[in-house]
């Protein structure tokens, strides 16, 4: 069965640091890949998505994500962390079966970040 | 503006009770679906629609019910078979099956 991993529930960083969540995903054929981000009382929002192509995507607010087909990977990074980044963060992956290809989504990472 | 509506936001409910959460959308999108999100689970996904009356069941549809039969609406009935209903529900909405998914703002469900 299809699954997603993020590696890390909780992580804390001060402002300016640079950011990097792991998610893993199980699946051996074509695959999209997103991330959603939930900000604190605010609904679940698309940051960026991969179907095809470049493999390092860009997003909203200086974030990216790089596809490694090899590493079966789908990692977030940003260079430079604001407080206003502070939120769960999802990896979010859709296999291609045959049929329905519903969407898993890893457990999520919230993220601190302090001034 | 255009997006998902979900109400109400909050509801308390006796043990034993079903309770309907309501999910409506004006973003003219084929595709509906309900997620239940618990802490350090992830999203799991309870039922999904792709179109106006037909839906399928998800991962964990059991103790859950819905219907679809306008395009802008999916509710979705947590009935009193459902073990463990205390959670947040999310509803979403996507342009095809493939799409990105839309959401709305949730529905916190607590049964007393």
């Amino acid at each position: 069965a299809q699954s997603v991993s993020q590696h890390n529930h909780h992580v804390i960083l001060s402002e300016a640091a640079s950011l990097e969540l792991g998610c893993n995903y199980s699946y051996g054929g074509t695959v999209n890949l997103f991330w959603y981000v939930q900000y604190p009382g605010q609904h679940l929002q698309l940051l960026l998505k991969y179907f095809s192509g470049d493999p390092l995507v860009k997003g909203i607010k200086g974030f990216e994500a790089e596809f490694i087909k090899s590493k079966f990977s789908f990692n977030l990074r940003k260079p430079s962390v604001q407080w206003s980044d502070t939120a769960e963060y999802f990896c979010a992956v859709r296999g291609f079966s045959g049929g329905y290809n519903k969407l898993i989504f890893g457990a999520g990472t919230r993220l601190a970040v302090h001034p | 503006d255009g997006g998902i509506t979900q109400s109400p936001k909050y509801l308390f409910r006796k043990e034993g009770q079903n309770v309907t959460l309501s999910c409506e959308q004006n973003l003219n999108h084929d595709a509906m679906y309900w997620y239940r999100q618990d802490p350090g689970q992830g999203l799991r996904l309870i039922y999904y629609s792709q179109i106006v009356n037909d839906f399928q069941k998800g991962d964990i549809a059991e103790g859950y019910s819905v219907s679809r039969e306008k395009k802008e609406s999916f509710p979705l009935t947590v009935t009193s078979a459902q073990k463990n209903p205390t959670a947040f529900y999310l509803c979403a909405s996507s342009i095809g099956a493939t799409g990105e998914l839309f959401f709305g703002e949730g529905s916190r469900l607590t049964v007393l």
